[in-house]
């Protein structure tokens, strides 16, 4: 089956270093997401792609987060620099554009120290 | 705004019948999924209403009103392997194809 990968799977890092997750979505698929979960906040919103433009980022800490699909195998997130707050776990999903279900990746379980 | 509200816990008994029930915003709703996830793993997709009426999946059942922004997700022969997160999600017009979720519903099934 395919499937959304995302790297690292964990991340651990002092604050105010650069963090960079990546991911790469089904191939075929238009849309991408990214999302923040903590156990305080639920699964957030971070930002949207659908055919690599972004269409919603509104979700995202300008000041520090940044987030990207250089082409349509990969899209990227940075934080820079990294706070503790940031501390959580980032999924990126895909799917089709229209009312399609979203397939998650595994991922990224980020601790900012 | 485009509130999601469902139960954050509930407990239930192997081998019965448990309800996790979802109420949205009615205004521009296009459709609405229910995702599953357990613990540690990333959600993923178990059923999509986008008409009245119940969906019927195996032992899982997905309903919707979509006059009284209501939902609710119908596990039947619960299994100790069933004790996980349930994620309502609501897709709206207005949302370019993005869903907003809500906090999740953390069932316990127990022997």
């Amino acid at each position: 089956d395919a499937r959304v990968t995302q790297t690292p799977r964990h991340k651990v890092t002092e604050m105010g270093q650069e963090v960079t997750m990546r991911c790469q979505p089904i191939l075929g698929h238009n849309t991408v997401f990214w999302y923040r979960q903590t156990m305080m906040q639920g699964l957030e919103l971070l930002a949207y792609f659908r055919n690599r433009a972004p269409l919603d980022d509104s979700g995202m800490p300008k000041d520090r987060f940044s987030a990207e699909m250089p082409d349509a195998t990969l899209a990227t997130l940075k934080i820079q620099p990294s706070e503790p707050r940031d501390s959580a776990v980032y999924f990126c999903a895909s799917g089709f554009s229209g009312d399609q279900p979203q397939h998650f990746g595994d991922g990224t379980r980020l601790s900012i120290l | 705004g485009q509130n999601i509200d469902q139960p954050t816990e509930m407990t239930a008994t192997e081998g019965a019948i448990v309800q996790i029930n979802c109420t949205y915003q009615t205004s521009g709703f296009n459709g609405l999924f229910w995702y599953q996830q357990h613990a540690g793993e990333a959600p993923t997709f178990l059923s999509y209403n986008v008409l009245d009426g119940l969906e019927e999946k195996g032992r899982f059942s997905s309903f919707l009103s979509r006059s009284k922004g209501y939902s609710y997700l119908l596990l039947k022969e619960l299994q100790m392997k069933d004790s996980a997160s349930y994620l309502c999600a609501v897709s709206y017009n207005t949302n370019a194809g993005k869903s907003t979720f809500g906090d999740g519903t953390t069932l316990t099934v127990k022997p």
